[in-house]
Order: structure tokens, then sequence, then C-alpha cells
């Protein structure tokens, strides 16, 4: 079965500096990679997913990810964060077992940006 | 509606008890899943129905949990006799089908307490 490992639990960071969340999951064939956050006391939304193409992809509020399937990694990078970037991050990846496909998340990473 | 919406956002209940969960997802999305979060944790799978059926029950985690979706639209998760250990956030998700490749919209989620 497909599973996802966040190796950070928490992250605090000062605001504009750079931040990298990582993100390791199992080897398959093929894969599919998304990001979610978590705001407070919000629900769970796409950041930005890697489904085939371009091994980079982008979100519009300047995070990215790159899809590396030599190392089946797939982290998330900001160059310059904000207070308001502040929130929990869950790397996930499609499961294709049993002819199904749902979702298996990663634990999550929690980020917190200080003045 | 705009977005998922789950009813009710808390529900406090008694080792024992029936508990039932409401989701009513976005208007026209044939797949909607159900996930539960404990402390710490990331969504972990329960069920996913693709129209009226089940598609995918492998993450109900024993007989006490069931989950229905009559008319392909709003789904319930029924939890009988609870125990302490169901106390979580139980979150749902839908999306147009498209199979694991679409994008999946969350619900704020239901957050169960079983004393």
């Amino acid at each position: 079965a497909q599973s996802v490992t966040q190796l950070d639990s928490q992250v605090p960071v000062f605001e504009e500096a750079p931040v990298e969340l990582r993100c390791n999951y199992s080897s398959s064939v093929s894969v599919y990679l998304f990001w979610y956050v978590q705001y407070p006391n919000q629900g769970l939304q796409l950041l930005l997913k890697y489904l085939s193409g371009s091994t980079l992809v982008e979100s519009i509020n300047g995070f990215e990810a790159e899809f590396n399937k030599s190392q089946t990694s797939f982290h998330l990078r900001k160059p310059s964060v904000h207070i308001s970037d502040t929130a929990e991050y869950f790397c996930a990846v499609i499961s294709t077992q049993g002819g199904s496909e749902k979702l298996v998340f990663g634990k999550g990473t929690k980020l917190t940006v200080n003045p | 509606g705009a977005g998922v919406s789950q009813t009710p956002s808390n529900k406090v209940t008694e080792k024992g008890k029936y508990v039932e969960l409401r989701c009513d997802p976005i208007s026209g999305h044939t797949a909607l899943y159900w996930y539960r979060q404990s402390l710490g944790q990331g969504p972990e799978f329960l069920i996913y129905f693709q129209g009226t059926g089940a598609a995918d029950d492998s993450g109900l985690p024993n007989d006490r949990f069931f989950a229905v979706r009559p008319e392909g639209s709003v789904s319930t998760l029924k939890i009988q006799r609870t125990e302490r250990g169901d106390s979580a956030v139980y979150l749902c998700a839908s999306s147009r089908g498209q199979g694991g490749t679409g994008e999946l919209f969350f619900g704020e989620g239901s957050r169960l307490t079983v004393l």
C-alpha cells in the first residue's frame, strides 16, 4: 500500500525566511502527489498537485514542490514566508490498491511563522 | 451550497450511544469520501462513494461504523455503541468523480467527543 512520510511534525520560522517541508512517499509505478493546507479553524484545501509533465509545480501563493522520482520525494518550498502561511500542511499520495483510488495522507507538518 | 457542509460541527456523546454525522457535498460531485483525523495525525481514509454505492469501505475500522448515500448526494456516517477511541474529527470530501486525479473539496469536519 502507498504511504507518505512527513519528517517534521513542527517547523517554526521567522517571517520572510525560506522554508522547506519534507515529504517522502513509498515507491510505485505511477504516482500522483498532492499538498493540502489547513489554516486555523478551516477545512483542508488543495495547495498544489503533481499528476504528470513538469516535475516542478507551483501554487498561486508562492509555494512550489518538486517531484523527485529517484528520491521518492515531493518537498514543499517557499523562498519567503508570511505570517499568513501559518497552517498545517499535509502531503498526500493516491493509492490505487484494490481497484479504487483514494488519498493517503501523511501526519502533517505544522508551520508556524513568527514575526 | 458553495462548499461541502458537515453537521453537526461538534457532537459530545456518552460511551455506548449511537451517533449520526451528515455530509452535504458540492452539487454535482459524484464522488464522496469520509476521513477521520485524530489529534496529531493526518486524515485517515474510511470510505468512498461513487454515486450511491460504496466503492471502497476498506477503511472502516469495524462493524460499528456504517455509511450510506441513498440518493447519491447527502451521506450519513453512522457509529453504533460509541467508544472513547472514536473521538476524532470526521471529515467529508467530495469531487467531480474524475478518480484520484481530481481535486477533493473538504468540509470543516464534525468533531466527535465520546465521554
